[in-house]
């Protein structure tokens, strides 16, 4: 079936570094995405959110790039700290609209790991 | 705090008993939903509420899970007859209702371990 997949399951950077997490998504349908951070014993984080009607947005530190043409999704953390260090999830809103919003289709997660 | 509550943290059954789990929401949040997470995966959507109405239900949520949210602020998740298969860290989550997707806050779960 269609879903949400990452290409690396795990990443492992030195502090100070620019941190690149990507995601490939197969539902063209999809119009919503989102990225959460999870740190074990916790629920996953809001982190970033961008619709299918833009193809960058930027935060605190981090910024979502959405490329529709090939359907990959990625997030960029700038100078990551060792407090990054979580499992980061790319998700997906496969329906459009109605009683459907919420109703996310979660990636299996990459692991981050800073050194200090 | 202000974010999403849920009660218990941690449950350990045993296999054939009932469970009941609740979840409060972001106060001004009026959507509610229910995922659950096994160990390495992303969490999975089970249910969702807008106010007090169910409008959406998984086909993993098997006729012995039922979740309500009867005056549209909190909700339980109650699993009857627990089965191992059912060990798994349930989550809830909670958004406002701005006409479209807006982002899910979710709260730190609750891990069922099933014995």
């Amino acid at each position: 079936g269609e879903s949400v997949g990452l290409h690396l399951p795990t990443l492992s950077v030195q502090e100070g570094d620019n941190s690149i997490i990507n995601c490939a998504y197969s539902n063209s349908a999809s119009d919503y995405f989102i990225w959460y951070k999870q740190e074990s014993g916790k629920g996953p984080q809001f982190i970033i959110d961008i619709r299918s009607n833009m193809d960058k947005r930027q935060g605190q530190r981090v910024t979502v790039l959405l490329n529709k043409t090939v359907k990959h999704l990625s997030l960029q953390i700038a100078a990551t700290q060792p407090g990054d260090s979580a499992v980061y999830f790319c998700a997906e809103n496969p329906s459009a609209g109605g009683t459907s919003y919420g109703k996310l289709t979660f990636g299996q997660g990459t692991i981050l790991t800073v050194h200090p | 705090d202000t974010g999403v509550s849920q009660n218990p943290r941690h449950k350990i059954t045993k296999r054939g008993q009932n469970v009941t789990f609740r979840c409060d929401p972001i106060s001004e949040h009026n959507r509610l939903y229910w995922y659950r997470q096994t160990l390495g995966q992303g969490p999975e959507f089970l249910t969702y509420f807008q106010n007090e109405a169910q409008l959406e239900k998984s086909r993993l949520l098997s006729d012995r899970f039922s979740a309500e949210r009867p005056k549209g602020s909190f909700s339980t998740l109650e699993i009857q007859r627990t089965e191992q298969g059912d060990s798994a860290m349930y989550l809830c989550a909670s958004s406002l209702d701005v006409g479209g997707n807006s982002p899910l806050h979710f709260g730190n779960g609750t891990r069922l371990t099933v014995t």
